[in-house]
């Protein structure tokens, strides 16, 4: 069976240091992969998502960015964290683009 | 612009008294609706996907339907283990480039009172 793995589950980070979190999925391959932050009061916001290995689509402009390294390893990275970027942050994956996408238990990021 | 309303935002039952959630969107074209629950703290759990208008899925006391306006998670006789925020996705795939979207709804919190 399909199972995805995301870590740290929390983390405070100072405002302008880096991030990077990490996803990977195990059981499947060439998995469509998904990068969502979720505010509280609003709804899941998709961040990227990618296709394939080196494929990378952004959804909103903003100070993350996102690799796949391997095929079923997703990475989110930030140069210089914000205040705004505080948030629960969830890597999904699905088996197409058009199927239902299986999510992670979720980073919540405190930035101070 | 895709949008997707959940109503109501949180709903409070008495064990075993059943209701229904609802998932109403504007979409220029749906290519599948998705229910989760989602616990504090937690990832998303997938419950069903719906494709077309009639359809209707079952699991336990839930049932999910869809219509071309609107979905519905029915809870029949629901239990405490049931409370949770219950969140809806549609998606739309578009032609070209960031061909991806899907759209998710803020939730319903459901409290199940023993």
């Amino acid at each position: 069976s399909q199972t995805i793995h995301q870590w740290p589950a929390t983390l405070v980070q100072p405002v302008g240091s880096p991030l990077s979190l990490e996803c990977t999925v195990e059981g499947t391959s060439n998995p469509n992969l998904y990068w969502y932050r979720q505010a509280a009061g609003r709804g899941l916001q998709l961040l990227f998502y990618s296709v394939g290995i080196g494929q990378i689509s952004s959804e909103v402009p903003q100070n993350l960015s996102a690799s796949r390294p391997q095929d079923r390893q997703f990475i989110l990275s930030s140069k210089k964290l914000l205040l705004s970027d505080s948030g629960f942050y969830l890597c999904a994956w699905s088996l197409v683009v058009s199927t239902e996408a299986f999510f992670g238990q979720g980073t919540r990021l405190t930035v101070v | 612009e895709d949008q997707v309303t959940q109503s109501p935002e949180a709903l409070r039952l008495q064990e075993g008294e059943s209701s229904s959630l609802n998932c109403s969107y504007t979409v220029s074209g749906l290519r599948g609706l998705f229910w989760y629950r989602q616990d504090p703290g937690k990832g998303p759990e997938f419950l069903f996907t719906l494709y077309s208008a009639g359809e209707e899925k079952e699991k336990e006391r839930l049932k999910a339907t869809l219509t071309k306006k609107e979905s519905f998670l029915h809870i029949t006789a629901p239990k405490p283990e049931d409370s949770a925020t219950y969140l809806c996705a549609v998606l739309n795939l578009y032609s070209g480039a960031g061909s991806y979207q899907l759209t998710f709804g803020k939730g319903t919190k459901l409290s199940v009172i023993p």
